[in-house]
């Protein structure tokens, strides 16, 4: 079993659509949770950043972690063309643990 | 801002060939990491370092070796290129006390 697996999509939405991108883990120890978002031909970069349990906020999105049910998700609010990219969540544990990624495209 | 810069965006090399890639940072950070980035497998650890002239093997190794001769340069080397070495190449870095990871642009190598 993989230490974290994510949808790859790709998933395709209008825009304006809440947008809900999810992965799993199976390590309980890990306790650091973040968002990469990674645009065509570039690198990877932080987008959230979670410690534990809970909500965190920042502008149209929105990171979630639930440890009881070893899942993270982060909610796009009010989608925009600019958002169509790839998603990456990323974990902590004795290394980094990296989703494959989600591939978004926000439709005008 | 930092940055993580890499030598080539796209690299064409034959089988066998040996192949350097470089990334350089400007931000003093301890730790720089190597991946690569495969379609449907996500990104998977090649190498990483956390300090001058240390190094320890990541996930996927083989084929790999790097080179730390200074804090800001961290190096990638493909001794004998094949071709399912073809792929995109990133690199890393992360200072001691954060847990972001920064990311360079990425190198597309493709071995004929």
């Amino acid at each position: 079993q993989k230490e974290v697996e994510q949808d790859p999509g790709p998933l395709s939405v209008p825009e304006g659509a809440i947008v809900s991108l999810n992965c799993t883990y199976s390590n309980s120890a890990f306790q650091y949770f973040m968002w990469y978002r990674q645009y065509s031909r570039k690198g990877p970069e932080l987008l959230m950043y979670t410690y534990s349990s809970g909500n965190k906020e920042d502008g149209r999105f929105t990171a979630q972690v639930d440890k009881s049910s070893k899942y993270i998700s982060l909610f796009i609010r009010d989608s925009q063309p600019s958002d169509s990219a790839t998603y990456l969540c990323a974990m902590i544990g004795n290394q980094f643990y990296f989703g494959t990624g989600t591939s978004l495209t926000v439709i005008p | 801002d930092v940055k993580v810069t890499q030598s080539s965006r796209y690299l064409v090399k034959r089988t066998g060939e040996k192949v350097f890639l470089e990334c350089v940072q400007d931000m003093d950070h301890e730790n720089m990491f190597w991946y690569r980035q495969d379609p449907g497998l996500g990104l998977r650890l090649i190498y990483f370092s956390y300090d001058v002239k240390m190094k320890e093997k990541g996930d996927i190794p083989e084929g790999y070796s790097v080179s730390r001769e200074k804090k800001e340069r961290f190096s990638l080397i493909l001794e004998s290129a094949s071709t399912n070495q073809t792929s995109m190449y990133l690199c890393a870095s992360r200072g001691g006390r954060t847990y972001e990871q920064y990311f360079g642009p990425g190198t597309r190598l493709t071995v004929t």
